[in-house]
């Protein structure tokens, strides 16, 4: 089990393009949450997925977010049209649906984003 | 709506010092509550966590209890080493019970510098 790993570790890009990223989980976690962080605060919620289905998402998730998880296995986030307020690092964790672990969530290293 | 609030740093210490980082939370149902910790360059840890009222979680030295009374979560620990030198996140689980599948709510992070 090498934990939850992100790609790309960074990404620049110009106001205006799209990006996307990708989030492996932990194998055999069948839920995964998307999270953003900006500098000085702590992560927010942004949507989540338990196997293939997203279930929740957030308001901060503007329609120029999407997120899948095609085969309950890998997730990844797209933003389209970024704008320089997108630039945030994304988080993705993962957890097992074994409820006595007390909710435990596993976060990979993230995705910083800057938009130019 | 469910909310976290961190005593506000940065906090400098020197070694072997007591240390306390306040946490309160919105008193709404049952939530679980959680320690996590970011060391510069990597990504956030479960310090520990505590799922019900008087629990106490503990790790490395650290400890926190899940007081209902005051709604409160504080991080203490006695004497504290320069690799404890990191950001310190409060965050709640949504309710035990509800539909917010897990989801966490994160506090805005303390700084913690220890100095020789």
């Amino acid at each position: 089990d090498t934990g939850v790993s992100q790609d790309p570790r960074h990404k620049i890009t110009k106001r205006g393009q799209n990006v996307t990223f990708r989030c492996d989980p932990i194998s055999e976690h069948n839920r995964l949450y998307w999270y953003r962080q900006t500098l000085g605060q702590g992560p927010e919620f942004l949507t989540y997925f338990q196997n293939e289905a997203q279930l929740e998402k957030s308001r901060l998730l503007s329609d120029r977010f999407s997120a899948e998880r095609p085969k309950g296995s890998f997730s990844t986030l797209e933003i389209q049209r970024t704008e320089q307020g997108d630039s945030a690092m994304y988080l993705c964790a993962s957890r097992s649906l074994d409820d006595a672990r007390g909710n435990e969530q596993f976060f990979g290293p993230g995705t910083r984003l800057t938009v130019l | 709506g469910n909310s976290v609030t961190q005593m506000e740093g940065p906090v400098t210490l020197s070694e072997e010092a007591f240390l306390t980082i306040n946490c309160t939370y919105t008193a709404t149902g049952y939530p679980s509550l959680f320690w996590y910790v970011q060391y510069p360059g990597e990504g956030l840890q479960l310090l520990l966590k505590a799922t019900k009222a008087d629990d106490k979680g503990s790790n490395k030295g650290f400890e926190a209890t899940y007081r209902k009374e005051t709604t409160s979560f504080h991080l203490e620990k006695g004497s504290v080493q320069v690799s404890d030198s990191a950001v310190y996140f409060c965050a709640r689980s949504a309710n035990a019970g509800g539909t917010s599948y897990g989801k966490l709510t994160f506090g805005q992070g303390t700084i913690l510098t220890v100095h020789p």
